[in-house]
């Protein structure tokens, strides 16, 4: 049973690029959360997804990022004109029901911005 | 809103002791507990989870202690292994809310 799964691992990009971050949730798994994760710090919410649905997106700056969890497909955390504050591992974790709170983490996408 | 803190960034055991991290949150409406691993490279890892209707939960080698009177959580990891090398994070739910509140964690250092 596979689990959550991220990928690229790491991603670098340089100041103004793009950046797409992908995330398969768990089989069986329909939520999908977005975490920012800063050197030594805690992971800090950013978006809550169900199939085609924006639940929750009150940790996500407002401009620059948004996030998308097609039909088909994997959840997609997208960056436009990064900058070096950017940089950090970015986390998704997934749920089978909203009431289900134990969340499961993916390994993480670790983005350098230069 | 939750604020959660831990006390210690960092804990230096030696291998066969029992360790002990702690964790303090602010919401008294808090009633989902969660303690994940993370170790080098890799994403959080859950190990325990107690509801607040349990003052006590335990698991194989771990044990979560919650005291809702002080808002005081803590993972006791029993015969402390090198590969329990790692970081440790709670993470507090409150009022049905699913966006949990993580702590900053502790590095757990085990020297054999």
């Amino acid at each position: 049973n596979a689990g959550v799964m991220q990928n690229p691992r790491h991603l670098v990009r340089r100041r103004g690029q793009e950046a797409r971050l992908r995330c398969s949730p768990m089989k069986g798994h329909s939520h999908v959360y977005w975490y920012r994760q800063l050197p030594e710090e805690g992971l800090k919410f950013m978006v809550y997804l169900q199939k085609e649905n924006i639940i929750d997106e009150s940790g996500m700056p407002k401009e620059r990022f948004s996030a998308e969890f097609p039909k088909e497909g994997p959840s997609i955390l997208r960056i436009q004109q990064v900058v070096r504050g950017d940089s950090a591992a970015y986390f998704c974790a997934s749920s089978p029901e909203r009431n289900t709170d134990t969340q499961y983490f993916g390994p993480g996408t670790r983005l350098t911005v230069l | 809103g939750e604020s959660v803190g831990l006390h210690l960034p960092t804990l230096s055991v030696q291998e066969g002791d029992n360790s002990i991290i702690n964790c303090a949150y602010s919401n008294s409406a808090s009633d989902y507990f969660i303690w994940y691993k993370q170790e080098s490279g890799k994403g959080p890892q859950f190990i325990i989870d107690i509801r607040s209707n349990m003052d006590k939960r335990q698991g194989q080698r771990v044990t979560v202690l919650l005291n809702k009177t002080v808002k005081h959580l803590s993972l006791q990891i029993a015969a402390t292994q090198p590969g329990d090398s790692a970081v440790y994070f709670c993470a507090v739910t409150s009022g049905g809310s699913y966006i949990p509140t993580f702590g900053r964690g502790t590095s757990l250092i085990v020297h054999p």
